[in-house]
């Protein structure tokens, strides 16, 4: 059963556009959601997170959208770089449960 | 510096062989994690521990055994019984009790079979 559905699975920017990343869930209990970055070959490593209680949280080029009604969050990632070429994996939880992740998207950001 | 430990980095499995993946954790956390990695579809929890000497079953537990006789360490053994072991494993660890808040996760090991 995937509570976590993310799409799309690959994108294809270029140097200085915006890259898109969708994901929705069907759990209303979850109310931790991250966003995880993965290099080839590396284990993923937290890129940043939302609680429910906010509609958006920005940390530098990266912006976390939350629609609690639609139950659906997205990440942008402005002036998208060559550096940001990596796999990304949205997530979920509920208190004290372990995280869902959904099936990632292979980001390529053109030079 | 505090972190997870997988190892090996790559190994090799010919049909038959059970093979053991070592995950060890310096960060005093309670909870950890093993997940199985294919690509376009994830990652899928194998098995999951909250304290020592206790462990639940995952997602696709199938074909796979955990042992937590020390906070620090989570062993994952890849029986026979798994058909398709080929994969990249991934161990994470958290604070229990605090959901996915924390998660930190190894380098992982290539499986591969032979």
């Amino acid at each position: 059963q995937q509570q976590v559905k993310q799409s799309p699975q690959s994108l294809i920017v270029q140097k200085g556009g915006i890259s898109i990343i969708n994901c929705a869930y069907e759990n209303t209990a979850f109310d931790y959601f991250p966003w995880y970055q993965q290099f080839p070959g590396k284990g993923p490593a937290l890129l940043i997170a939302i609680r429910p209680d906010v509609s958006e949280k920005k940390e530098g080029r990266f912006t976390i959208s939350f629609n609690k009604s639609a139950k659906q969050f997205s990440l942008h990632i402005m002036d998208s770089q060559p550096g940001d070429s990596a796999t990304y994996f949205c997530a979920a939880s509920s208190s004290a449960r372990q995280l869902t992740f959904g099936s990632g998207t292979q980001l390529t950001v053109l030079p | 510096d505090g972190g997870i430990t997988q190892s090996p980095k790559y190994l090799f499995r010919k049909e038959g062989q059970n093979v053991t993946l070592s995950c060890e954790q310096n960060l005093n956390h309670d909870a950890m994690y093993w997940y199985r990695q294919d690509p376009g579809q994830g990652l899928r929890l194998i098995y999951y521990s909250q304290i020592v000497n206790d462990f639940q079953k995952g997602d696709i537990a199938e074909g796979y055994s955990v042992s937590r006789e020390k906070k620090e360490s989570f062993p994952l053994t890849v029986t026979s019984a798994q058909k398709n072991p080929t994969a990249f494993y991934l161990c994470a660890s958290s604070l229990s009790g605090t959901g996915g808040y924390g998660y930190t996760f190894g380098s992982g090991t290539r499986l591969t079979v032979v």
